[in-house]
C-alpha cells in the first residue's frame, strides 16, 4: 500500500523559494505507468493542483505556476520534490502530494500525503 | 480552465437524513469526475471516481451519478462521521480543477 508524506520548512521568506519533498513508501516512484501530482489548499478554501509529474520525468503544470514551477523525481530516494520560486503572502497553503490512479483515460487521486503547511512571511 | 461549481456550499443535516450534493461542470467532462471527502486537518479522501465508482473500503450509502456537465453525490443515510465537507474534481483535462466545497454540517 502506496503511502506518501511531505516534508520541507514551514517558513519561507518572500521572494525566495519554496521547497517539498514527498517520501513515497510502499512503490516505486519511477514504476511504469506512475503519476505524482501537487496540490494545494490555501488556509480554509478550495484545492487547486499545481501539476503533475510522469514517471518518465516529464511534466505538467498548470500555466498560472509555469514559470515558477519544478517538479522531479529523485529515484535514489523515492522523493518527488516540488520548488516554487519568488514566494509571495499568496502561496501560504497547505501542500498536499498525491498519487494519481489511472483506468484508461479516467483518473484520480488516490491516495495522499498528511500535507505540509508552508507560510510565507518575513 | 474548466469550472466546477457545487451546490449548496453548505448544509444542514441529521443523522439518518439522506443527501444529495451536486457539481456542474462549465463544459463537459464526459464521465471524468471525482469526489472527495475532507475532514478538518486532513487530506482528502477518495470516495468516488468516474462520476459513479465507489472507492474501495468506502460506506456503500454513498453513491455518484451523472455525466457531461452535471453530477451528484449522494449519502443515503448520514452517520456521524459523514459530517465533513465534499469536493468535486474533474480530471477530464489538464488543468485538473476543484468545486469550492460543500460543507455538511449538524
Amino acid at each position: 500500500q502506496v503511502q506518501l508524506q511531505e516534508s520541507g520548512p514551514g517558513l519561507v521568506k518572500p521572494s525566495e523559494t519554496l521547497s517539498l519533498t514527498c517520501t513515497v513508501s510502499g512503490g516505486s516512484i519511477s514504476s511504469s505507468g506512475s503519476f505524482w501530482s501537487w496540490i494545494r489548499q490555501h488556509p480554509g478554501k478550495d484545492l487547486e493542483w499545481i501539476g503533475n509529474i510522469y514517471y518518465t520525468g516529464g511534466t505538467d503544470y498548470k500555466p498560472s505556476f509555469r514559470s515558477r514551477v519544478t517538479m522531479s523525481l529523485i529515484t535514489s530516494l523515492n522523493q518527488v520534490s516540488l520548488r516554487l520560486t519568488s514566494v509571495t503572502a499568496a502561496d501560504t497553503a497547505v501542500y498536499y502530494c498525491a498519487k494519481i490512479e489511472r483506468i484508461g483515460a479516467n483518473n484520480w487521486f488516490e491516495p495522499w500525503g498528511q500535507g505540509a503547511l508552508v507560510t510565507v512571511s518575513s | 480552465d474548466i469550472q466546477m461549481t457545487q451546490s449548496p456550499s453548505s448544509l444542514s443535516a441529521s443523522v439518518g437524513d439522506r443527501v444529495t450534493i451536486t457539481c456542474r461542470a462549465g463544459q463537459t467532462v464526459a464521465g471524468y469526475l471525482n469526489w472527495y471527502q475532507q475532514k478538518p486537518g486532513k487530506a482528502p479522501k477518495l470516495l468516488i471516481y468516474g462520476a459513479s465508482s465507489l472507492q474501495s473500503g468506502v460506506p456503500a450509502r454513498f453513491s455518484g451519478s451523472g455525466s457531461g456537465t452535471d453530477f451528484t453525490l449522494t449519502v443515503s443515510s448520514l452517520q456521524p462521521e459523514d459530517f465533513a465537507t465534499y469536493y468535486c474534481q474533474q480530471s477530464y483535462r489538464t488543468p485538473y480543477t476543484f468545486g469550492q466545497g460543500t460543507k455538511l454540517e449538524l
